[in-house]
């Protein structure tokens, strides 16, 4: 079946760089995309989404790239800190309704 | 608001026994559902309900029940724990045409 999923695993960086996460999908059907952020021991947290019909979105620090012709998605963190260290997820709707597919994740580790 | 909230944080079961993890959110929220987490993976969906009285299978839906009585509760039953079941367990809801989902902070069961 189609599923959203992460080319890596995990991700060094140093502090103060920026990171930029990567997430492909493959059904083209899906409208809505979110990044989340999963620290240790803790639920999902909600960091940035966008729906399809844009190609940015910004935040504080993070900025959410979709590419819907390759169908990438990508999620950037400017100056890195130590407490972005987590496992990020790309979700998607892939269908009417609520419900998320979520990708595998990838564990982010900031280095001081 | 307390958000989402998971009962217990912790269980130790041995094969062929039940149990009900607890959820309750306090946000009026539409739509809950139960995703469960092994390790080094993602999140895979359960269950979900979409309103009181209305539930529908998710992804791995086999050896767990769930209701919706209230818009508040959405207990998920496991009927006879087996090893396969150990995992770690997330609620999440989220409102109507609210495709972020909030997450509680997860229930940890160990099936021996």
């Amino acid at each position: 079946g189609e599923s959203v999923g992460l080319h890596l695993p995990t991700l060094s960086v140093q502090e103060g760089d920026n990171s930029i996460i990567n997430c492909a999908y493959s059904n083209s059907a899906s409208d809505y995309f979110i990044w989340y952020k999963q620290e240790s021991g803790k639920g999902p947290q909600f960091i940035i989404d966008i729906r399809s019909n844009m190609d940015k979105r910004q935040g504080q620090r993070v900025t959410v790239l979709l590419n819907k012709t390759v169908k990438h998605l990508s999620l950037q963190i400017a100056a890195t800190q130590p407490g972005d260290s987590a496992v990020y997820f790309c979700a998607e709707n892939p269908r009417a309704g609520n419900m998320l597919t979520f990708g595998g994740g990838t564990r982010l580790m900031v280095k001081p | 608001n307390a958000g989402v909230t998971q009962t217990p944080k912790f269980q130790v079961l041995k094969t062929g026994q039940s149990m009900t993890l607890q959820c309750a959110q306090d946000m009026n929220h539409e739509y809950m559902s139960w995703y469960r987490q092994d390790p080094g993976m993602g999140l895979r969906l359960i269950h979900y309900s979409v309103g009181a009285g209305i539930t529908d299978q998710g992804e791995v839906p086999n050896g767990y029940n769930v209701s919706r009585s209230t818009t508040e509760d959405f207990p998920l039953r496991l009927l006879s724990a087996a090893p396969s079941q150990t995992s770690v367990y997330f609620c999440a809801s989220s409102g109507i045409g609210g495709f972020n989902q909030y997450f509680g902070p997860g229930t940890r069961l160990l099936v021996l």
